[in-house]
């Protein structure tokens, strides 16, 4: 069946280091890759999305690239900053008509200043 | 533009008893969702509409009904409240499937003792 797997959290780093955070999927053909992410008391928002092999999607400094050869969407963030600190999300959407997206089980990011 | 909205904030409710979670959207959106977030199982879909007067399953809707009767309104109920029911309950709204962005309301924390 359909499913992401993305890294364990939480993650610590200090203000200004490289992030990345590991995502990776399970899916026949080609399906929709997103990000969101959840600020603390808040709902989850889109951060960047990718629907076909080899698109890049990015967003406040964020990127991640759709791999189809390592079925992986990690994502990427030269220097973080502590307005960064949340939960970030995987999520993919398959390619039957019928599924409906499927979320990872989220990774939780601190920044230190 | 308030985009997505839920009432209550919060909830705390006795085994047994009933509710219904509000979810409104001013975006004029087709399709509309409902989540649980639970601590590490990232969102799981309850149920869905695709449009108003429609609603379908997603993957855990035991104990849970949904309408649409307004296409900007999405309700929730629980007709009688069991303690694993306890969790986040997350609406969105999307104007399309697929690969359309999903918008979320702020969430309902809801505890059954």
């Amino acid at each position: 069946g359909n499913s992401v797997t993305q890294m364990e959290g939480p993650v610590t780093l200090s203000e200004e280091a490289f992030l990345t955070i590991n995502c990776t999927y399970t899916a026949t053909g080609y399906p929709s890759l997103f990000w969101y992410v959840q600020y603390p008391g808040e709902g989850l928002q889109l951060l960047l999305k990718a629907t076909k092999a080899d698109d890049k999607g990015s967003n406040k400094g964020f990127e991640a690239t759709y791999r189809k050869e390592t079925t992986s969407f990690h994502l990427e963030k030269g220097s973080v900053q502590v307005s960064d600190s949340a939960v970030y999300f995987c999520a993919l959407i398959p390619m039957n008509r019928d599924d409906k997206i499927i979320f990872g089980k989220g990774t939780r990011l601190h920044i230190l200043p | 533009n308030a985009g997505v909205t839920q009432t209550p904030k919060f909830r705390v409710l006795k085994t047994g008893q009933s509710m219904t979670l509000l979810c409104a959207q001013d975006m004029n959106h087709e399709y509309m969702y409902w989540y649980r977030q639970d601590p590490g199982m990232g969102l799981r879909l309850i149920h869905y509409s695709v449009g108003e007067g429609t609603t379908a399953k997603g993957e855990v809707p035991d104990g849970y009904n949904v309408s649409r009767l307004k296409k900007q309104n999405f309700l929730l109920g629980l007709e009688s409240a069991a303690p694993s029911q306890t969790s986040v309950y997350f609406c969105a709204s999307s104007y399309g499937g697929r690969t359309d962005t999903q918008y979320f309301g702020p969430g309902t924390r809801l505890t059954v003792l």
